[in-house]
């Protein structure tokens, strides 16, 4: 089945530089990968996907890139800002039933 | 509250109880799910349900059955729980085509402490 590697665990970033989370998978059938953000004590919510289509999808400070041959995509947040922090989640899918999701990564923005 | 809708929001239940999570979808979508999300691990897929046929995790334990009586709702019905079953149970909701998917809908979820 699916493994989807997330990293880091945990970053910290100053108000207003860029933060990085970057994902791996291992199914080469997986096709859409989307991110979800969860802050704390809310439910997660979709914030950006992209399809294996595409290699770069941008949404204002948010953009997220896949690289199929390597197997892995990334979400890029610039200008972050306190209302950034929350815990990220990546996922991998190549049908409905087959989403695998990573471990998270906790962004702390300190203002 | 509009979009997926879960209750109770927190439920405290010992070993031999018997309780039931429900979920309600708002949105039209042809596809709901249970996940269960404990600290420092991955979201792990517990049932899909949609209008054609119904999918099981095959490591669940049978003390956890779903129920999907229409498109819109979805139960969990718990039985004789361990404390290790204690997590956040979230329910989701997509609409899916074939091999396309889409996004999810969460629920808040509900905070399962067992006793």
């Amino acid at each position: 089945g699916e493994n989807v590697e997330q990293h880091p665990s945990t970053l910290s970033v100053q108000e207003g530089d860029s933060a990085v989370i970057k994902c791996t998978y291992s199914d080469s059938a997986s096709n859409y990968f989307p991110w979800y953000k969860q802050e704390l004590g809310k439910r997660p919510q979709l914030i950006i996907d992209i399809r294996s289509n595409v290699g770069e999808k941008k949404d204002q400070r948010i953009a997220v890139t896949l690289n199929k041959t390597a197997k892995h995509f990334s979400l890029h947040i610039t200008e972050t800002q306190p209302e950034d922090s929350a815990v990220y989640f990546c996922a991998g899918a190549g049908g409905y039933q087959k989403v695998t999701f990573g471990t998270g990564t906790k962004l702390q923005v300190i203002p | 509250e509009t979009g997926v809708t879960q209750t109770p929001r927190h439920l405290v239940m010992g070993m031999t109880n018997k309780k039931s999570l429900k979920c309600e979808q708002h949105l039209g979508h042809n596809a709901m799910y249970w996940y269960k999300q404990s600290a420092k691990k991955p979201l792990e897929l517990m049932f899909v349900y949609n209008f054609k046929e119904q999918t099981e995790n095959n490591s669940v334990p049978s003390r956890f059955s779903p129920e999907c009586p229409n498109s819109s709702h979805l139960f969990l019905h718990l039985h004789t729980l361990q404390p290790e079953d204690s997590a956040l149970y979230l329910c989701a909701s997509s609409q899916e085509g074939g091999s396309v998917n889409y996004g999810y809908t969460f629920g808040s979820g509900t905070r399962l402490t067992v006793v």
